[in-house]
């Protein structure tokens, strides 16, 4: 199984900070990496596809870079509503895997 | 825009069998793979398993032996189900789409 380590596991930020969580996989998934944003009673909504594509509806603050086995998620000025839960997921191959998530706070 | 609508029953015994259903409205069937992932009150999301439109599966390793995903492509519709439930199949259980798009979940709960 791919591990997926993700980090930090919560941090605390101001609005319009701008914060970076990082991703990494035990093996090269090339670019098969997808990030999403948890709020609490919600299913996860997709943020970015291929480690790098922004969704349809995505506000621009939100940016993923990486390829192989070192992702990150940016969000470049946070604003009130992006203070929640964070995941990655792997789609490379089976099992797919998740990030163990980070929880945005607000400081 | 696709929706993904999900049920099923939300109490069970121990040994009991999972069985939840999640339809597809407004996009076709095919083409697609549909998913299957929980998430325990409180953790982290895992995933379960998958169908493709042509009815090939992918399990987790560590539920295969008790998970069964099938799929009816006439009624656009994925089913799960999951054999001997324990207190730790208490979960938000949530189909997706590619995991592009998601039902709304459907929190199992067994308790004796």
């Amino acid at each position: 199984d791919i591990q997926m380590t993700q980090s930090p596991s919560s941090l605390s930020a101001s609005v319009g900070d701008r914060v970076t969580i990082t991703c990494r996989t035990s093996q090269s998934i090339y670019s098969y990496l997808n990030w999403y944003q948890q709020k609490p009673g919600m299913a996860p909504k997709l943020l970015i596809s291929f480690a790098s594509g922004l969704q349809s509806g995505v506000p621009s603050r939100f940016s993923g870079s990486g390829s192989g086995t070192d992702f990150t998620l940016t969000v470049s000025s946070l604003q009130p509503e992006d203070f929640t839960t964070y995941y990655c997921l792997q789609t490379y191959n089976f099992p797919r895997t998740f990030g163990q998530g980070t929880k945005v706070e607000i400081k | 825009q696709v929706r993904l609508q999900q049920w099923g029953a939300g109490l069970l015994k121990p040994s009991e069998t999972l069985s939840l259903t999640c339809a597809v409205y407004g996009e076709s069937f095919s083409g697609h793979y549909w998913t299957w992932i929980r998430q325990p009150p409180g953790k982290g999301l895992e995933w379960i398993g998958e169908i493709t439109h042509r009815g090939s599966t992918n399990y987790n390793p560590s539920l295969k032996s008790r998970v069964s995903i099938s799929a009816d492509t006439l009624k656009s519709q994925v089913s799960l189900k999951l054999y001997s439930v324990t207190a730790a199949d208490t979960a938000v259980y949530y189909c997706a789409r590619d995991f592009t798009s998601w039902g709304q979940g459907t929190l199992v709960t067994v308790s004796s």
